[in-house]
């Protein structure tokens, strides 16, 4: 069975620190994986989704970028965080292609990262 | 562009109580529909999707029905339980946009013994 590891489940890190988040996907090949965050008091945002080796999206400009170093490995990465930086952290994995509009997407659990 | 509007919370509601999140969407083409729940502590998992107009999805005694007419997707559940205190977030996946979701702002649901 396919199952998403992330970490590290929390974080507090201190302003103008540089940041690393990993998420690796066991039991699927070529998965479309992405990361959302969650605001405090708002909704879930697409950050970046990746569909394969070293193709990036970006979906809204931000102090973050995101790789994809391996099929089925997927890192957030920040050189300098700000405090608008906190929230909680998801990455989530789907099936792979874009007419996959219809199927599920599995999530991690989770990191909450708290810039002070 | 797309969008998701969701019922503000918190929800509160006594045990057996009969629930109701409302839904909308803006979207173009044929999207696909999805009722997300986030328990304490948790990552988010799906509670319940629909993929084209009429149909309903449901689970663990959650339903759904997607109406392209009205474009809404609101979750209903008859008989609320504690266990089902959580957040609840409304999504869309439009066609042919490699499946990124675009989610509501969540509603939070608490029920009480």
């Amino acid at each position: 069975s396919q199952t998403i590891h992330q970490w590290p489940a929390t974080l507090v890190q201190p302003v103008g620190s540089p940041l690393s988040l990993e998420c690796t996907v066991e039991g699927t090949s070529n998965p479309n994986l992405y990361w959302y965050r969650q605001a405090a008091g708002r909704g879930l945002q697409l950050l970046f989704y990746s569909v394969g080796i070293g193709q990036i999206s970006s979906e809204v400009p931000q102090n973050l970028s995101a790789s994809r170093p391996q099929d089925r490995q997927f890192i957030l990465s920040s050189k300098k965080l700000l405090l608008s930086d906190s929230g909680f952290y998801l990455c989530a994995w789907s099936v792979r292609g874009r007419m996959t509009w219809n199927t599920e997407a599995f999530f991690g659990q989770g990191t909450r990262l708290t810039v002070v | 562009g797309n969008s998701v509007t969701q019922m503000e919370g918190p929800v509160t509601l006594s045990e057996e109580a009969f629930l109701t999140i409302n839904c909308t969407y803006t979207a173009t083409g044929y999207p696909s529909l999805f009722w997300y729940v986030q328990y304490p502590g948790e990552g988010l998992q799906l509670l319940l999707k629909a993929t084209k107009a009429d149909d309903k999805g449901s689970n663990k005694g959650f339903e759904a029905t997607y109406r392209k007419e009205t474009t809404s997707f609101h979750l209903e559940k008859g008989s609320v339980q504690v266990s089902d205190s959580a957040v609840y977030f409304c999504a869309l996946s439009s066609s042919g946009g490699y499946n990124k979701l675009i989610f509501g702002a969540g509603t939070r649901l608490a029920v009480h013994p």
